[in-house]
């Protein structure tokens, strides 16, 4: 069965800190990947896809970029996290083949 | 015409009672619709999809209303239980799920 898994599950981080957060998929090849974010009570946002591997797309400017350096991992980085980075962080994927989107548990990110 | 509305913004029922989260789309070429349930600092699961070509799904408790016309779906919990207490999100996309369009979130609480 297919699991996806993304590290660290908290992080609290000064402003102007770099950020690296990693998120892998088993069990599955050549998976869409995603990053989303979600601001406290608010709801999803797209962040960045991926159709594979080296190839990533941003759907909103901003002070973080994706990167997929292997077939199931996909990474979110920044090299000077501001205040506004704080927030619940998701990857997700689909399968070629299905339209349905798994999300893994979260990583959240306190930016001080 | 990306947008997908979702309302109510929080919800409370007591338990035993039906709990209805509506949706409303503008684009449409939206043709994949799912709900997904998210548990506090937990990722959001895929509870239920539904697409055009039927008015109608149900999985146990959970149903999805659809009306082509009115551009409109909704998720009905029947019978619903203080455990379905959660922050529930309507989507929808064209084709495969890469480009879900993500209402705000319904925060549903049940009352014992």
């Amino acid at each position: 069965s297919q699991t996806i898994h993304q590290w660290p599950a908290t992080l609290v981080q000064p402003v102007g800190s770099p950020l690296s957060l990693e998120c892998t998929v088993e069990g599955t090849s050549n998976p869409n990947l995603y990053w989303y974010r979600q601001a406290a009570g608010r709801g999803l946002q797209l962040l960045f896809y991926s159709v594979g591997i080296g190839q990533i797309s941003s759907e909103v400017p901003q002070n973080l970029s994706a990167s997929r350096p292997q077939d199931r991992q996909f990474i979110l980085s920044s090299k000077k996290l501001l205040l506004s980075d704080s927030g619940f962080y998701l990857c997700a994927w689909t399968g070629t083949n299905t339209g349905e989107l798994f999300f893994g548990e979260g990583s959240r990110l306190t930016v001080l | 015409q990306q947008q997908v509305k979702q309302s109510p913004q929080s919800l409370i029922v007591q338990k035993g009672g039906i709990s209805i989260i509506n949706c409303a789309y503008e684009n449409t070429a939206f043709d994949y619709f799912p709900w997904y349930q998210q548990f506090p600092g937990k990722g959001p699961a895929l509870l239920i999809a539904i697409r055009p070509d039927v008015s109608e799904k149900k999985e146990g408790r959970f149903t999805i209303s659809f009306n082509k016309s009115a551009k409109q779906f909704s998720l009905h919990i029947m019978d619903s239980q203080p455990g379905d207490s959660a922050t529930y999100f309507c989507a929808a996309s064209k084709g495969a799920a890469r480009q879900l369009t993500f209402g705000s979130g319904t925060q549903l609480t049940v009352l014992p």
